[in-house]
């Protein structure tokens, strides 16, 4: 059973440039969250997204959209980066709790940003 | 005052100590508790939910005080394995699960 997978596994890019971040949850999870995590804190909320649908969002710009497809998976995207923007980007995924209170939620490796 | 409140440490332990981690919260609609581990350069992975009653995996037991807005974190007959850090998180919503995360306390077991 595969878990949450990412990629690409590290990113370089230069200022003002823009960046797809790919995420596919973990068998039998329907929702995706994305969030940064910056060296030395802890992983900040971006957004969710469930059937399609961005359900909730953190305090972070309209340069950070995304994206989630039929099949579950997800995609970050940052346009006109700032070199602030360096970060490890992280995906997890849940299940949408309807039915359940579980709000457990897995991660993938991440994605490694450096923004010059 | 920020949402999740860690003591960033490190804790530096001998093998076979007993330690133990605080953090607040300051939303007390909080609804579901975690505490995530983090290996160096890796992605956080579950430790342990918490619940009211606390709850307790091997090594490892959780205390959630819902007056007090405190969670705890004990790890018993510490493991050079143990060396991580130890993610605080807080889920704010009902029916959604944005995750608040402290910016973690770091453990150190030395030989």
């Amino acid at each position: 059973d595969a878990g949450v997978t990412q990629s690409p596994t590290h990113l370089i890019k230069t200022r003002g440039q823009q960046v797809t971040l790919r995420c596919s949850p973990k068998s039998g999870h329907d929702t995706v969250s994305w969030y940064q995590q910056a060296l030395g804190q802890g992983p900040q909320f971006i957004f969710q997204y469930y059937e399609e649908e961005e359900r909730q969002r953190g305090n972070f710009p309209d340069r950070f959209s995304g994206h989630q497809f039929p099949n579950y998976s997800s995609e970050l995207n940052v346009n006109a980066l700032l070199l602030g923007d360096s970060a490890l980007y992280l995906c997890a995924s849940s299940i949408y709790p309807r039915e359940s209170l579980s709000y457990e939620q897995y991660f993938g490796p991440g994605t490694r940003l450096t923004v010059t | 005052r920020k949402e999740v409140e860690q003591d960033p440490g490190p804790f530096n332990v001998p093998e076979g100590a007993t330690v133990a981690f605080n953090c607040t919260y300051s939303n007390s609609a909080s609804q579901s508790f975690f505490w995530y581990r983090q290996d160096c350069r890796k992605e956080p992975k579950l430790l342990m939910s918490v619940y009211s009653s606390g709850n307790e995996d091997g090594r490892f037991t959780a205390q959630l005080n819902r007056a007090s807005q405190y969670i705890s974190l004990l790890i018993r007959d510490s493991k050079l394995s143990d060396s991580a850090t130890y993610l605080c998180v807080v889920n704010l919503d009902t029916g959604f699960q944005k995750l608040v995360f402290g910016t973690g306390t770091r453990l150190l077991v030395s030989p």
